[in-house]
């Protein structure tokens, strides 16, 4: 069964720093993309980014480049998400997603629990 | 504001049918596949669409997707009450970059 498991909650302050993870199991994590996801409060889903665990290959959306850093360790099957300073507004769900292709198409087809991650000034 | 324009919101009663479209461009939906997803506050989005109007396994057949030039629709019949949650069109283009539309809050009265 795929899975994707994702850190807890984090209550930070502006300013620090943070990563989260995203842990899959059930299929050959090297062989998928892993994306990363955020909804900010009352707000809709906005893609981030994505990377291949295999070569650490990795795109961003251009609103999220240069805000966060996405990356992988493929020995313990994990993506994570890191900010090297929060911002109140970084507040948000953060949710992982496996991004199945095809050669035509691609979709995300299994999702993590989603982390919160709430940032006070 | 997503690229993807969805109605914010739509109702209808139970057992009744309801459509939720998703407009593009010939640069996004008019050229790439639409997937289509529903989200529950509180839990993991799930996949509903695919590849247009394809449905992953254990997906009923209530829920259908298709496509038109610069446009998707994702149709529900049957509503039920646990239908009550966001539903949100995506796309990825070739450079793998994806894009969500703002999303429709589906109310079933």
């Amino acid at each position: 069964e795929v899975q994707l498991v994702q850190s807890g909650a984090e209550v930070k302050k502006s300013g620090e720093s943070l990563k989260i993870s995203c842990k899959g199991s059930g299929y050959t994590f090297t062989s998928y993309w892993i994306g990363w996801v955020r909804q900010m409060p009352g707000k809709g889903l906005e893609w981030m980014g994505i990377i291949f665990p295999s070569d650490s290959d990795t795109t961003y959306s251009p609103s999220f480049q240069g805000q966060v850093t996405i990356s992988a360790d493929r020995s313990i099957s994990t993506a994570y998400l890191q900010w090297s300073s929060l911002k109140a507004s970084d507040t948000a769900i953060y949710s992982c997603a496996r991004l199945y292709c095809t050669r035509t198409s691609c979709y995300f087809d299994y999702w993590g629990q989603g982390t919160l991650v709430t940032v006070s000034s | 504001q997503s690229v993807l324009t969805q109605p914010p919101s739509v109702s209808a009663a139970p057992g009744q049918k309801v459509t939720i479209s998703c407009s593009g461009s010939s640069s996004d939906i008019g050229n790439n596949y639409v997937s289509w997803y529903q989200h529950l506050p509180g839990t993991a989005p799930k996949l509903l669409i695919y590849d247009n109007n394809k449905r992953p396994s254990g997906i009923p057949d209530r829920f259908s997707g298709s496509k038109s030039g610069t446009s998707a629709t994702l149709g529900i019949t049957g509503l039920q009450t646990g239908d009550e949650a966001d539903y949100y069109c995506g796309i990825w283009d070739s450079d793998l970059r994806g894009v969500f539309g703002g999303g429709t809050k589906l109310t079933v009265l």
